[in-house]
């Protein structure tokens, strides 16, 4: 069974800053593997996706990697602004129709 | 391309009562998924559907728990009765199918028992 972890669970860090996002899964058998950010009390909106035979994508000051082999994922933001606050959350996809799971995520709050 | 719709976007019921949320997936999206999202947690797949069939509902809580898609397109899913532990974000979501480039989620619906 697929499983998705997500550190920190938490983070908090300076406006300005340069920080990774991990996620791990325990299948490296994915399709695709795809970042989400969630503001409060609002659904889901898709920053990257990576399919497996991609190693990163790029979008903006976001930058996400995907190591399929070791089961890893980060996700690079540079020069975080306080709009960044946010839960992000991974999910990976075991083939191309099959439901996403999930990370529980890590909430990012970035200090002006 | 307009995304996907959900609705209502909040509801507040007494346990037992029952309850309905709704969902227009993007045109043309054959699969539609609802998602269950307790506070703090990750999105948990609750049913599939691929056109207006069922692929997936191993985790749907059938005895209080039901979802149909008429038509290939529109969705509802139903809760009856509810229950206090059925307090969360209910996200629907829709994709192309197989060669899918990923997923389109709604704004989702919060439902608060008390």
């Amino acid at each position: 069974k697929q499983e998705v972890t997500q550190i920190p669970a938490a983070l908090s860090v300076p406006e300005g800053e340069n920080l990774v996002l991990n996620c791990s899964f325990t299948d490296s058998a994915i399709y695709n593997l795809q970042w989400f950010r969630q503001d409060p009390g609002k659904g889901l909106t898709s920053l990257l996706l990576i399919q497996s035979s991609q190693r990163e994508q790029t979008s903006g000051r976001l930058n996400a990697s995907l190591d399929k082999s070791s089961g890893r994922s980060t996700l690079y933001i540079a020069a975080s602004q306080p709009g960044d606050s946010a839960t992000y959350l991974c999910a990976v996809s075991p083939s191309g129709n099959t439901p996403l799971v999930f990370g529980k995520g890590t909430r990012l709050s970035v200090i002006a | 391309e307009a995304g996907v719709a959900q609705s209502p976007r909040y509801k507040i019921i007494e346990k037992r009562q029952s309850v309905a949320f709704w969902c227009n997936p993007i045109s043309g999206h054959a699969t539609l998924y609802w998602y269950q999202q307790i506070l703090g947690q990750g999105p948990k797949l609750l049913i599939q559907f691929q056109n207006n069939g069922v692929v997936d509902d191993s985790q749907l809580p059938k005895d209080r728990f039901s979802a149909e898609r008429l038509k290939g397109v529109d969705s509802t899913l139903k809760i009856q009765p509810a229950k206090l532990e059925d307090s969360a974000v209910y996200l629907c979501a829709s994709s192309t199918g197989p060669t899918s480039r990923g997923y389109t989620f709604g704004s989702g619906t919060r439902l608060t028992v008390v």
